[in-house]
């Protein structure tokens, strides 16, 4: 098992400019998330998805939407890049059966925006 | 919103003293977990409290969930090179399968 996957690694955007970030776990998951990570601010929730065909937004969801595709996958898009959206960004996901669930993260995908 | 306060924010420890990360939550929670992450890398699980004054251990870690289910610390003793990191709590509420993560503390091991 792959666990949870994401492309790419890095890029680098020009402020406007548009992008999708991909995500996929093997796991048969239902729960998917998408997490931001900046330098003294934690982990932040974007925009999640309990199950398929859900989505909810988290804490910071301006500037992003998401689809969750199917089972295996949840992508973020970024319309407009700007500047404040240059941030580590994580996939995550867990069963969705219940509470208490551990989070298996992805790799991340390091993003800056000039 | 629900809200997790973490500090410190920034720890340095000569190797061999211990280590303490405190977690306070604004609401009662269903449980907390923590994470370790490792310089350029991603968020793994360590573990998951559940129950009220609960206790966990893991060899040199010690993690508490308080009596009211709103506060947790993790504590290291004897810290080696190995623990470098962040290290976050999350807490969870009811059933809406979020969670909210502290903000971490980094530590920093002087060898």
């Amino acid at each position: 098992n792959a666990g949870v996957t994401q492309t790419p690694k890095f890029q680098v955007l020009k402020t406007g400019q548009s992008m999708t970030l991909q995500c996929a776990q093997d796991m048969n998951h239902n729960s998917m998330y998408w997490y931001r990570q900046d330098p003294g601010m934690g982990l932040r929730l974007i925009y999640y998805s309990a199950s398929e065909g859900t989505t909810d937004k988290g804490e910071v969801p301006n500037g992003y939407n998401v689809s969750r595709l199917n089972k295996r996958e949840f992508s973020l898009r970024l319309e407009s890049a700007a500047p404040s959206q240059t941030s580590v960004y994580f996939c995550a996901s867990r069963t969705g059966q219940g509470v208490g669930e551990t989070q298996y993260f992805g790799p991340g995908t390091r993003l800056l925006v000039l | 919103g629900q809200q997790v306060m973490q500090i410190p924010q920034y720890q340095h420890v000569q190797e061999g003293e211990d280590f303490t990360t405190y977690c306070n939550s604004s609401t009662t929670l269903s449980n907390i977990q923590w994470y370790k992450q490792r310089p350029g890398g991603h968020p793994v699980f360590l573990i998951q409290l559940v129950k009220s004054g609960e206790v966990k251990k893991q060899k040199r870690l010690t993690f508490q969930f308080g009596e009211a289910k709103k506060n947790s610390s993790l504590h290291i003793t004897a810290t080696q090179t190995t623990d470098v990191g962040t290290y976050f709590c999350a807490g969870e509420t009811g059933g809406y399968q979020k969670v909210t993560f502290g903000i971490g503390t980094k530590l920093q091991v002087i060898p």
